[in-house]
């Protein structure tokens, strides 16, 4: 079955620096890759997401980008702000409707 | 459309005391997602529905769980007798269509004491 690495668990970025978080997945199949933000106590909240007949998206100050042949995809967060900090996870869809999650980073922006 | 919706919110029970989670999907999404969450597991899914048909439920960890949905607008999650290691935050997603995001609902913290 699908198999999702994130790395890293915990990152601290300055205000207004830039985050990256980079997940891996197993299954060449896979062809949806969402990405959630978890604020403490509530609950994951879909931020961006991509599909694979694309490499790169942005949303204003997100982005996701995917790499097909190496089997990972990261999110890139730029002029980081205090609101930022949140735990962030990657997912990968595995069969129609499955998705499996990684395991979560916490993202600490420090004003 | 006010989300997807979950209750209780918090729940506190006994050991051995039977659970009854419950979610109701937004209105015309097809697929709904029973996960567990915990700091040492992360996400979990326990199981999933689509046009209210169980199609994977490998997730269950045990017999002591068992979830339904007998229709489009209802689930329930059962955990029937609970135990301390079943504390853990349960999240209920809905999705209208394959390979597009979920909605989570804001989750049912249980704690079995």
């Amino acid at each position: 079955g699908e198999n999702v690495e994130q790395h890293p668990s915990t990152l601290s970025v300055q205000e207004g620096d830039s985050a990256v978080i980079k997940c891996t997945y197993s299954d060449s199949a896979s062809n949806y890759f969402p990405w959630y933000k978890q604020e403490l106590g509530k609950r994951p909240q879909l931020i961006i997401d991509i599909r694979s007949n694309v490499g790169e998206k942005k949303d204003q100050r997100i982005a996701v980008t995917l790499n097909k042949t190496a089997k990972h995809f990261s999110l890139h967060i730029t002029e980081t702000q205090p609101e930022d900090s949140a735990v962030y996870f990657c997912a990968v869809n595995s069969g129609t409707y499955k998705y499996i999650f990684g395991t979560g980073t916490r993202l600490k922006v420090l004003a | 459309d006010a989300g997807v919706i979950q209750s209780p919110r918090h729940e506190v029970t006994e050991m051995g005391q039977e659970v009854t989670l419950r979610c109701k999907p937004i209105s015309g999404h097809n697929s709904l997602f029973w996960y567990r969450q915990t700091m040492m597991r992360g996400l979990e899914l326990l199981i999933y529905f689509n046009n209210n048909v169980p199609i994977d439920d490998s997730g269950m960890p045990e017999d002591r769980f068992s979830a339904k949905m007998p229709n489009a607008s209802f689930s329930t999650l059962k955990i029937q007798p609970s135990e301390p290691r079943d504390s853990a935050v349960y999240f209920c997603a809905s999705s209208f269509q394959a390979n597009y995001g979920y909605t989570f609902g804001s989750g049912t913290r249980l704690t079995v004491v």
